[in-house]
């Protein structure tokens, strides 16, 4: 079965420092991956998607992802975080074996900023 | 622009009582619908999905139904709640591969 692994569980960064959040994931055939971010009280919002392409994908409020094949991760980066990226990060995976519809994600890592 | 709504926001439900939790997309067609359980710590687990009006593909084993009666409204039901369902309900939409999220249910059940 397909599983998706977040090492972190919680991350506290201060203001202007680099972020990168792991996530592996088990599957070995063609896979679509996602980061979702979760802020206070606000709903879960799609932060970034890997279809094919470009391993290097970027998303919205300066975040990145990279696809490693060979290493089935898909970790998040952030240059410099600030106060306002406060909040808990996704990743999730899902594949054509059941039409994209089976999207497994992780535990999640709740990151704090503080100024 | 498409949109997602879910009610109720919260729940607070005795144990043994029935449950309806509602979904409804607005702005889209013939969407893909899902529900999903968010429990601390473990992230979103995919509980039902439906492909179509009366199709509903179960994922995990357990006290909950899923119905789809109409092209946008995905309903969540139990006849009988138990203590461990409580937690935050999410229902999702799709068009092709990417989910989109609603506010979410939190339903406590004592």
């Amino acid at each position: 079965a397909q599983s998706v692994s977040q090492h972190n569980h919680h991350v506290i960064l201060s203001e202007a420092a680099s972020l990168e959040l792991g996530c592996n994931y088990s599957y070995g055939g063609t896979v679509n991956l996602f980061w979702y971010v979760q802020y206070p009280g606000q709903h879960l919002q799609l932060l970034l998607k890997y279809f094919s392409g470009d391993p290097l994908v970027k998303g919205i409020k300066g975040f990145e992802a990279e696809f490693i094949k060979s290493k089935f991760s898909f970790n998040l980066r952030k240059p410099s975080v600030q106060w306002s990226d406060t909040a808990e990060y996704f990743c999730a995976v899902n594949s054509p074996s059941g039409g994209y519809n089976k999207l497994i994600f992780g535990a999640g890592t709740r990151l704090a900023v503080h100024p | 622009s498409q949109t997602i709504h879910q009610w109720p926001a919260t729940l607070v439900q005795p144990v043994g009582s029935p449950l309806s939790l509602e979904c409804t997309v607005e702005g889209t067609s013939n969407p893909n619908l899902y529900w999903y359980r968010q429990a601390a710590g473990r992230g979103l687990q995919l509980l039902f999905y439906s492909v179509g009006i009366g199709q509903i593909s179960s994922e995990v084993p357990q006290n909950l139904s899923a119905s789809r009666p109409q092209d946008r409204q995905f309903i969540l039901s139990s006849k009988k709640l138990l203590l461990s369902d409580s937690g935050f309900y999410l229902c999702a939409w799709s068009e092709r591969r990417e989910q989109y999220f609603g506010p979410g249910t939190r339903l406590t059940v004592l």
